[in-house]
């Protein structure tokens, strides 16, 4: 069966600091990976999704990157955290060319910027 | 931008009530519309989905209604118990493109 992965689960970063979340998906091969936002009263904010290795599209402007180094591994990163990417981070996959194939969650990430 | 407006942003009711969640849409590209069921720490799950082809789609308690000419769909909880409270987003996609769109989501409280 297929799995997802994400931690860690909380962090607690002060603002300008560095940060890398990371997400592994097992028991599937070439999925589609997405990170998601979600913020109070906002939502789901899609942020980033990948086809393929180093296959990026960036649905939001922001102070945020991913990058996707191996076939299950995305990786969401920031230089410098700001106050505003507080939030509750979310990988997900889905069956790449499967029509309609639907969002497997991870547990998410809590992300508190001091 | 928000292309799926779903409403009302909070609900609560009372055990065995059937509380209504609505969603509209604007894209006519959209073909396949889920909603999502999130429990408090956890990532969202799929709960139920449709297609515009048809106007209403029941699995257990749970009922999707669908207005193609009104671009609206909805969600219904029969019997709804305490178990239910949870947020529910509504979503919809195109079929060639790998991205689904949310509402903002409804925290929904069934009261025991």
């Amino acid at each position: 069966s297929q799995t997802i992965h994400q931690w860690p689960a909380t962090l607690v970063q002060p603002v300008g600091s560095p940060l890398s979340l990371e997400c592994t998906v097992e028991g599937t091969s070439n999925p589609n990976l997405y990170w998601y936002r979600q913020a109070a009263g906002r939502g789901l904010q899609l942020l980033f999704y990948s086809v393929g290795i180093g296959q990026i599209s960036s649905e939001v402007p922001q102070n945020l990157s991913a990058s996707r180094p191996q076939d299950r591994q995305f990786i969401l990163s920031s230089k410098k955290l700001l106050l505003s990417d507080s939030g509750f981070y979310l990988c997900a996959w889905s069956v790449r060319g499967a029509r309609n194939s639907p969002l497997h969650f991870g547990n998410g990430t809590r992300l508190t910027v001091t | 931008q928000q292309q799926v407006k779903q409403s009302p942003q909070s609900l609560i009711v009372q055990k065995g009530g059937i509380p209504i969640i609505n969603c509209a849409y604007e894209n006519t590209a959209f073909d396949y519309f889920p909603w999502y069921q999130q429990f408090p720490g956890k990532g969202p799950a799929l709960l139920i989905a449709i297609r515009p082809d048809v106007s209403e789609k029941k699995e257990g308690r749970f009922t999707i209604s669908f207005n193609k000419s009104a671009k609206q769909f909805s969600l219904h909880i029969m019997d709804s118990q305490p178990g239910d409270s949870a947020t529910y987003f509504c979503a919809a996609s195109k079929n060639r493109d790998d991205k689904i769109i949310f509402g903002k989501g409804t925290r929904l409280h069934i009261l025991p």
